[in-house]
């Protein structure tokens, strides 16, 4: 069964800095997506970024960015600039393919980022 | 362009009742799928459904039970209510994309607000 790791219950960084956070996974599959989902304390859960496994290419959306790194079944976000806004729960979840297209999402257990003025 | 919409947005039930919470996709959206949150967790996937009818189904009992009507709004409804039924219950629209459509549109799950479930 596949399974999403996160090792960081919790972060701080200050503002307009750099903060990386980890997600490792595990699954037998070759192709499948992974994101990062942000839920704000208003319970709104957010697509942050997602990324295609047969992809090389890392995903970035404006200050978020990826590492992606297959082999080591490793995803971690990085966000630059960090803004106040950015405050929130962060989910790293899986999904593999079914019927061809995306299914169910698998998360983790969640990272809480505080970003301080 | 309205986004997922959940209602109610909050519930308070007794052991033992039943409960049907409400869905409403995003507009081009075709598949809609259930999650529960229990607080300090991330959510765990239900079911999904897909044309009327259910296309994927996670861990759950059968008390878990779900509907889809004809226009893509969805119930999700829990028999028998347990203290530990207690939760966030998010809802995630999608549109099942072929291969071939993949570059100009993505099948991505996109979250609704979510009900929280209080049972007593």
């Amino acid at each position: 069964a596949q399974t999403v790791t996160q090792s960081q219950p919790e972060m701080s960084v200050q503002e307009a800095e750099t903060v990386t956070l980890s997600c490792t996974y595990d699954t037998s599959e070759s192709n499948y997506y992974l994101f990062w989902y942000k839920q704000p304390p208003s319970r709104q859960m957010i697509l942050v970024i997602r990324q295609e496994a047969y992809k090389q290419q890392n995903a970035t959306e404006n200050r978020f960015s990826v590492n992606f790194q297959k082999a080591a079944k490793s995803f971690s976000l990085k966000i630059s600039d960090s803004q106040l806004g950015d405050t929130a729960m962060y989910f790293c979840a899986f999904s593999q393919l079914y019927g061809g297209s995306q299914g169910n999402l698998i998360f983790g257990k969640g990272t809480k980022l505080s970003v301080k003025p | 362009d309205a986004g997922v919409t959940q209602s109610p947005t909050h519930l308070i039930k007794t052991r033992g009742q039943q409960v049907t919470l409400r869905c409403s996709p995003k507009s081009g959206h075709d598949t809609v799928s259930w999650y529960q949150q229990a607080l300090g967790q991330g959510p765990q996937f239900i079911f999904q459904y897909y044309e009327e009818e259910e296309r994927q189904r996670g861990n759950f009992p059968d008390r878990f039970s779900g509907h889809q009507f004809p226009n893509y709004s969805s119930e999700l409804n829990v028999n028998a209510l347990l203290l530990g039924d207690s939760a966030l219950y998010l809802c995630a629209s999608s549109a099942i994309v072929p291969l071939h459509e993949r570059a100009r549109r993505t099948d991505t799950q996109y979250f609704g607000p979510g009900t929280r479930l209080t049972v007593l």
